[in-house]
């Protein structure tokens, strides 16, 4: 099974500033055949469930505000939240496709104001 | 409105049983693979099974394998998960979560609110 780490495990961040979330995958999620690499970032708040921010790594869902953001290739990739606001202060986890099942998630990073 | 409503959590005893269901609407139930992701309090995300569209392939996490049985009713726009021989650690709340494309290697788009489930003595 593939195995998702995320650092770091919570962080706080000034309203306006940037938040930075790490994940890596035991293996590579990247599929050669179509250069698309398999993985995910979900955002969840207190008391809902998770909400599909980012898929293959750097495309956005419909309706998610353009600070976020997902980069990286392989083995590791990064969600970036450009301006934090208030209404971003929640969970966030990775998750791979590439090789399921299982689907597998990241512990989670924990985003709070500062 | 796509949506998933679950039902059927509740408290078990150790070694019980409970059926889980999942209602969607809103989307072509049929078109689509689907999930059951499980959440321990406080805890982070679990993939406990999955099904794809016509119910004819079926996956498991090693925690659940031989204990729980995922299936659908296409013409009920419904998702199920029967849970056997229950365990104190199977606690959590269930979420069933909708593949974002009809194949199998996507992420979930659409996730139900959950059903708790509960396994105490």
């Amino acid at each position: 099974d593939i195995v998702m780490t995320q650092s770091p495990d919570s962080l706080a961040v000034s309203l306006g500033e940037r938040a930075t979330i790490n994940c890596k995958s035991s293996q590579s999620v990247l599929y050669s055949s179509n250069n698309k690499n398999y993985l995910a970032w979900y955002q969840q708040k207190p008391g809902q469930p998770p909400k599909l921010l980012i898929y293959w790594a750097s495309t956005r869902e419909s309706g998610v505000p353009d600070r976020f953001s997902g980069s990286g290739s392989g083995t590791d990739f990064t969600l970036t939240i450009s301006s934090l606001q208030a209404e971003d202060v929640a969970v966030y986890y990775c998750q791979q496709y590439y090789s399921t099942p299982p689907f597998t998630f990241g512990p989670g990073t924990k985003v709070d104001i500062k | 409105e796509v949506q998933l409503v679950e039902s059927g959590g509740g408290v078990v005893r150790p070694g019980g049983s409970l059926r889980l269901s999942c209602a969607a609407s809103g989307f072509t139930f049929d078109d689509y693979g689907m999930s059951w992701v499980r959440q321990a309090p406080g805890k982070g995300l679990e993939w406990v099974s999955g099904i794809n569209w016509n119910g004819g392939s079926t996956g498991y996490a090693d925690s659940v394998k031989g204990r729980f049985t995922i299936s659908r009713d296409n013409a009920k726009n419904s998702l199920y998960l029967q849970m056997n021989s229950l365990r104190a650690e199977d606690t959590a709340l269930y979420h069933c979560a909708r593949l974002r494309t009809p194949v199998n290697n996507d992420a979930f788009d659409i996730w139900g609110q959950g059903t708790m489930v509960t396994v105490s003595s």
